[in-house]
């Protein structure tokens, strides 16, 4: 399978864990994003990579949320002190800088439920 | 204003029917529009850009509106697997993000 690979595909985790997410983007893509979902809502930006540096993170990304991409191929996103609040599915997503439009393929996402 | 806006539906349409979808978005330079689909519990996927000359896709049809500032997405022929949840994507400039809109929800009936 060459598309974005997430995993977990699901995790429950109780109030105050901490909990991390694996993607693997698209090999030849450069740029990975990692939005998260609610239940009725449109996916919400949380933060950016091209290549290995973070170029961007949203007023959404509080400090108990850090995501990597230590070599410039997977990234990990980590949720320290977790609340329930958080429950939602954290979708990973990677583009080429190639082209003129931004097609972001997305992964299947990692549904997490804070109990 | 938020960034960009959908009516969320749902859209109730019998099979064959054309269903339009509008979207506004608040930015005025913004730059490239899509639209994705999204399945129920499933990944958004790339179902279309908006290109502002207009462009059409088999039974999908989107335009852009650059002075008003909405683009809109048109269903012709309404299959059963057209169901799903449309989403409005614009990409802001300044940004390599996309934003996205909440989704309309389509659901075509026999």
């Amino acid at each position: 399978d060459t598309g974005v690979s997430q995993n977990p595909r699901h995790k429950i985790t109780k109030r105050g864990q901490n909990v991390t997410f694996r993607c693997d983007p698209i090999s030849e893509h450069n740029r990975l994003y990692w939005y998260r979902q609610t239940l009725g809502q449109g996916p919400e930006f949380l933060t950016y990579f091209q290549n290995e540096a973070q170029l961007e993170k949203s007023r959404l990304l509080s400090d108990r949320f850090s995501a990597e991409r230590p070599k410039g191929s997977f990234s990990t996103l980590e949720i320290q002190r977790t609340e329930q609040g958080d429950s939602a599915m954290y979708l990973c997503a990677s583009s080429s800088i190639k082209g003129g439009d931004t097609e972001a393929f997305f992964g299947q996402g990692t549904r997490l439920t804070v109990v | 204003r938020k960034e960009v806006e959908q009516d969320p539906g749902p859209f109730n349409v019998p099979e064959g029917a054309t269903v339009a979808f509008n979207c506004t978005y608040s930015n005025s330079a913004s730059q490239s529009f899509f639209w994705y689909r999204q399945d129920c519990r499933k990944e958004p996927k790339l179902l279309m850009s908006v290109y502002s000359s207009g462009n059409e896709d088999g039974r999908f049809t989107a335009q852009l509106n650059r002075a008003s500032q909405y683009i809109s997405l048109l269903i012709r022929d309404s299959k059963l697997s057209d169901s799903a949840t449309y989403l409005c994507v614009v990409n802001m400039p300044g940004y390599s993000t996309l934003t996205f809109g909440k989704g309309t929800m389509l659901l075509v009936s026999p």
